[in-house]
């Protein structure tokens, strides 16, 4: 089946760094989205990796391993409106979004 | 970037009333539309992808019956809940692709609406 996996709920503190991870399994692989979504929102775009490695965008960035299904989203000088939930998606051979239950994230001063 | 928009963003109804939501692509054309409901705390859940001028593809467990789609166009894909009930409250949002694709497919968001169905 296809499956996505990422924690619960993560809290950090403003300024610092945290890492969300995820791991998925597909039937075929065509990219790993990450969006942010602030409470009663739709989801906005944070990335996309379809190749293996890190792609860095601000003070978001954004790492796949394609061999071990694995990503995380790592953000930077983390603020206080970065408090949001963070869902990993996975694009399958059909091109549809297999979405995780998303992290909500939690910075404190 | 691509602006999806619905409408309304927020409805309230009595139960076994009927309830259109609209989903519109205002800048792009979308050849796909996807609906999209999210429970509290849990993630989207896919019920239907719609193609302009075909029916649309209903996920698993997702009555037809009850969540009618029409694609009528390339800008536009409605949504109505029939004959609602408290346990169709939710969150539904949909999501376009632009017909000049791009790398992957990025699918574009609308902001959501909120339906409360007393």
């Amino acid at each position: 089946g296809q499956n996505i996996d990422q924690p619960t709920e993560m809290t950090a503190t403003e300024g610092a760094i945290v890492q969300i991870n995820c791991t998925y399994q597909t039937s075929g692989f065509n990219g790993l989205f990450w969006y942010q979504q602030h409470a009663g929102e739709a989801p906005t775009f944070l990335s996309y990796n379809v190749l293996d490695g890190l792609e860095e965008k601000g003070r978001f960035s954004s790492f796949l391993s394609r061999s071990k299904g694995y990503s995380y989203l790592l953000l930077k000088e983390l603020q206080m409106k970065d408090s949001a939930s963070y869902l990993c998606a996975a694009m399958d051979s059909n091109y549809q979004l297999i979405w995780g239950a998303g992290t909500k994230l939690i910075i404190k001063p | 970037g691509a602006v999806v928009s619905q409408h309304p963003s927020r409805v309230i109804c009595k139960s076994g009333t009927s309830v259109k939501i609209e989903c519109r692509s205002l800048d792009f054309q979308a050849t796909t539309m996807f609906w999209y409901r999210q429970f509290p705390k849990k993630s989207l859940m896919l019920m239907a992808t719609s193609n302009e001028g075909s029916k649309a593809t209903y996920e698993q467990g997702v009555e037809k019956d009850k969540f009618l789609i029409n694609h009528a166009s390339l800008t536009l894909s409605t949504l109505t809940v029939t004959s609602a009930h408290p346990e169709d409250s939710s969150f539904y949002i949909c999501s376009a692709i632009s017909t000049s694709g791009g790398d992957y497919n990025e699918q574009f968001f609308g902001p959501g609406t909120r339906l409360t169905v007393l």
